[in-house]
């Protein structure tokens, strides 16, 4: 089965502390798509980045990088030096590769992380 | 460009009413979802539609229709509300086929069924 699994429900830092967000994914598919989502106090859902099975590279965007480790399931979050606009509910998903490419069509979320960044 | 946008952004119905989420985009995108956000649930997929006139069940679909017409709409139908169905509901379209793509989700509706 697939499922995305995100242990922390909620953190509480204080402005300029790093922070980081963790994802844990199950899926016995080979071909996968890893995504994480913001959703201000504001409620919409903001897509922040895609990554798929195939390209481990970490990726540095600004104060955001993400550390993707499929040696243990992992597609974790780092803000560096938070600020108090970073406070929001934090998605990770999982996808399966199109149906046409011997995958599913699923789409899943974890449950979310609330972060909340003091000043 | 719009985007999604979805209609109503509020309602309350009374168990056992039935109403119509709108949702449309004007992306042309092929896929089209339908979720819902409950506290400590994360989002879960009710129906999802691969392109006008096919439509699929997701995670969570009992009591709940939908149908794709057009390119552009993919309304959600509550056939008779329970309060179970309080949530907030958010649509959304993806380029290209399958979920393998980034998700432009609408505002969202909230419901509160009593």
């Amino acid at each position: 089965a697939q499922k995305v699994t995100q242990a922390q429900t909620e953190i509480s830092v204080v402005e300029k502390e790093d922070v980081t967000l963790d994802c844990v994914y199950e899926t016995r598919d080979t071909t996968y798509y890893l995504f994480w989502y913001k959703q201000p106090p504001s409620g919409e859902l903001v897509f922040l980045i895609r990554r798929n099975s195939f390209d481990e590279q970490n990726e540095i965007s600004g104060r955001y990088s993400w550390n993707f480790q499929k040696s243990t399931s992992s597609f974790n979050f780092t803000i560096t030096a938070s600020q108090v606009v970073d406070s929001a509910v934090y998605f990770c998903a999982l996808s399966l590769g199109p149906a046409g490419q011997g995958g599913s069509e699923k789409l899943v979320f974890g449950k979310g992380t609330k972060l909340t960044v003091n000043p | 460009n719009a985007g999604v946008t979805q209609t109503p952004k509020f309602q309350v119905l009374k168990t056992g009413q039935s109403m119509t989420l709108q949702c449309a985009q004007d992306m042309n995108h092929e896929y089209m979802s339908w979720y819902r956000q409950d506290p400590g649930m994360g989002l879960r997929l009710i129906h999802y539609s691969v392109g006008a006139g096919i439509t699929d069940q997701g995670e969570v679909p009992n009591g709940y229709n939908v149908s794709r017409s057009t390119t552009e709409d993919f309304p959600l139908r509550l056939l008779s509300a329970a309060p179970s169905q309080t949530s907030v509901y958010f649509c959304a379209s993806s380029l290209g086929r399958g979920f393998a793509y980034e998700q432009y989700f609408g505002p969202g509706t909230r419901l509160t069924v009593t």
